[in-house]
């Protein structure tokens, strides 16, 4: 099955302990970025990756990092997390012929 | 800067009535307009896409359709349902990356 997997679904931390949410693509795809969900202000582009070794920053990128060292995989990086990162995040990843973005279950994060 | 608007904010109708979900954009530079439904903690399914050089696109008793020149989509839920239940995006694409709307909150009731 055609899928974005994220882990993990659920998680809670303090304040400055660094983290990582990784996600992964089954179905070969190039493109890969990160988004988090915040009512009020709805998806907001984080981090994207156009292929591997090829990262750029979204609308969003203080505070966090990535990496792409396989095709399938952008982990999304929070060396230093604090508390007004806390929010809903989803990896989503696109490629081939197709323009449509297939996203995760997302990661619900909770920073105190 | 490109924003992308959805109107209403929030729908509650009857089983079996048709709706209609409108979605705005104020840069028609898009590349392409993609609906998704989200379920209440759950994440976004693509339901339908329309590239910039088309005009619709339908899939079971969702249509939806993109004019650019006037910078607005609609989504078209014929027959609706109380599994249609849930908040509808729509997110323009730009470059790299998907500029979403709010998102309009839908409720069926049966």
């Amino acid at each position: 099955e055609a899928q974005v997997t994220q882990n993990p679904r659920y998680l809670i931390t303090v304040t400055g302990k660094k983290l990582t949410v990784t996600c992964s693509q089954n179905m070969n795809h190039e493109y890969m970025s990160w988004y988090r969900q915040d009512p009020g202000l709805g998806l907001r582009q984080i981090y994207y990756s156009m292929n591997v070794e090829v990262t750029d920053k979204g609308d969003v990128p203080e505070g966090y990092k990535v990496s792409r060292k396989e095709k399938r995989n952008f982990p999304l990086i929070l060396e230093s997390p604090s508390p007004n990162q806390t929010s809903l995040y989803f990896c989503a990843s696109r490629g081939g012929t197709s323009y449509e973005q297939y996203f995760g279950p997302g990661t619900r994060l909770t920073v105190t | 800067k490109q924003e992308v608007t959805q109107i209403p904010a929030a729908l509650s109708v009857p089983e079996g009535e048709n709706l209609v979900l409108n979605c705005s954009f104020t840069d028609s530079a898009i590349y392409n307009l993609q609906w998704f439904r989200q379920d209440p903690g759950k994440g976004l399914t693509s339901l339908l896409l329309i590239q910039s050089s088309q005009r619709e696109q339908t899939s079971g008793r969702l249509n939806a359709s993109l004019d650019k020149s006037s910078g607005r989509s609609t989504l078209y839920i014929a027959a609706s349902q109380p599994g249609d239940s849930a908040t509808y995006l729509c997110a323009g694409e730009y470059g790299n990356k998907l500029v979403f709307g709010a998102g309009t909150i839908l409720r069926v009731k049966s």
